[in-house]
């Protein structure tokens, strides 16, 4: 199974820093890797596919990067509404499997 | 406007059986991969299962804590997916996701979620 690792496991932020989440995972995925966004009592919200394509409505203060095994999803501006938490998930390979998650506080 | 709402969860014993069922709407639903994930009290997220478009003629996947046990299947002529869940686990107790898959293979939208719990 692929394995993958995100970190921090958590941070804490101010509204209008930039964030920085990284997913490293445990063999070559290429670019298939997504991110979600998960607030507390709520579903998922997917962000970002094919490792760096925002979905649809999602605003462009996300982005994503990497290719490979190394990613990085990005908040350039973080605002109230962001603080939650963030995971990955490889779809290369059968099981699909999803980073540990990265809760950004406010600080 | 896609929507996934699904319905079925509960208290069950261990050893019981439970069958979950995910309503889709507002697109087609044969063309689509569909998925079950869920996540424990506290959790992250586990990916459980998914079932195939028409045009891969609806094969499965599964995870190895489901193998076996779960099986995911489709009513076409009702828009629905489902769960079936037998010899259940109290590591199974979970808040389930239906969610569609993209073209793209990633997940573009999410059900609101069923809680299944199990506990004598």
């Amino acid at each position: 199974d692929i394995q993958m690792t995100q970190s921090p496991s958590s941070l804490s932020a101010s509204v209008g820093d930039k964030v920085t989440i990284t997913c490293r995972a445990s063999q070559d995925i290429s670019n298939a890797l997504t991110w979600f966004q998960q607030k507390p009592g709520k579903a998922p919200k997917s962000l970002i596919y094919g490792a760096s394509n925002l979905q649809s409505g999602v605003p462009s203060k996300f982005s994503g990067s990497g290719s490979g095994t190394d990613f990085t999803l990005t908040i350039s501006s973080l605002q109230p509404e962001d603080f939650a938490t963030y995971y990955c998930q490889q779809y290369k390979n059968y099981p699909l499997t999803f980073g540990g998650g990265t809760k950004v506080e406010i600080k | 406007e896609v929507q996934l709402v699904e319905s079925g969860g509960g208290l069950v014993q261990p050893g019981g059986s439970l069958r979950l069922s995910c309503a889709a709407s507002g697109f087609t639903f044969s063309d689509h991969y569909m998925d079950w994930v869920r996540q424990a009290p506290g959790k992250g997220l586990e990916w459980v299962a998914r079932s195939r478009n028409r045009d891969n003629s609806y094969t499965t996947e599964y995870a190895a804590s489901a193998k076996g046990r779960f099986t995911i299947s489709r009513d076409e002529s009702k828009n629905s997916l489902f769960l079936q869940m037998n010899s259940l686990e109290t590591e199974d107790t979970a808040v389930y996701y239906c969610a569609r898959v993209a073209r793209s293979c990633s997940i573009d939208y999410w059900g609101q979620g069923a809680l299944v719990s199990v506990s004598s």
